[in-house]
């Protein structure tokens, strides 16, 4: 069981340049999220999808896009990267329909935006 | 507006001694609350949560947190740390699915 896949493990971008991160999960969560973490800040979300064909924003959406085509896939778009979108991000999924269920987290892509 | 704040970016402690982990909520509506462990290099997971159905909570490797509404509290505790414990963790609160809020972290250094 592989639960959320995230690629690239890591990568060094020039600033302007267009990347996306990819986040496949095989465990047909119809929930799924897009976190930043920063040595300090914790975790904060960026976009989040309830289910396909839907996203929504989160707490720091600013330079970033989602999109959900299926269920299994939620990439995340840095249009024109910036340093400050420095960062560790992560993919997580979850079910709906409370309050209270578990997000399962991917491995994360250490991002460096030079 | 829901937040959850983490008492000590850092803390460490002796092999075999007590865990202790801080946080305290702050919430309008009863809270759901969840604490996550990080692993160096890996995703977070989940250790335990609290979902009004009992105020002491037991979780995975031998944590507990205990709900205190009169003192917004949800500290983690464990009887005795392990070097394996060395992690980060992290409280987050949630009033759905979409809106979790994490605190800042506590990274445990487990000394031996």
């Amino acid at each position: 069981i592989a639960g959320i896949t995230q690629a690239p493990t890591s990568q060094i971008l020039a600033a302007g340049r267009r990347m996306t991160l990819r986040c496949t999960q095989d465990m047909r969560h119809n929930a799924m999220y897009w976190y930043r973490q920063d040595l300090g800040l914790g975790l904060r979300l960026i976009h989040y999808s309830n289910t396909a064909g839907t996203t929504g924003k989160g707490e720091v959406p600013d330079g970033y896009s989602v999109s959900r085509a299926n269920t299994d896939d939620f990439p995340l778009t840095l249009a024109s990267a910036v340093p400050s979108q420095t960062s560790v991000y992560f993919c997580a999924s979850s079910e709906p329909g409370g309050p209270y269920n578990e997000q399962f987290f991917g491995p994360g892509t250490r991002l460096t935006v030079l | 507006a829901q937040s959850v704040t983490q008492l000590g970016s850092h803390v460490s402690v002796s092999e075999g001694a007590l865990v202790l982990l801080r946080c305290n909520y702050s919430s309008s509506v009863p809270p759901y609350l969840f604490w996550y462990v990080q692993y160096p290099n890996q995703g977070l997971q989940l250790l335990l949560k609290y979902t009004s159905a009992a105020t002491l909570v037991k979780g995975i490797n031998g944590f507990e947190a205990e709900f205190k509404k009169s003192e917004t509290s949800f500290h983690l505790t464990k009887p005795s740390a392990h070097m394996s414990d060395a992690a980060e963790y992290f409280c987050a609160v949630s009033k759905g699915t979409y809106k979790y809020i994490f605190g800042t972290g506590t990274r445990l250094k487990v000394l031996a």
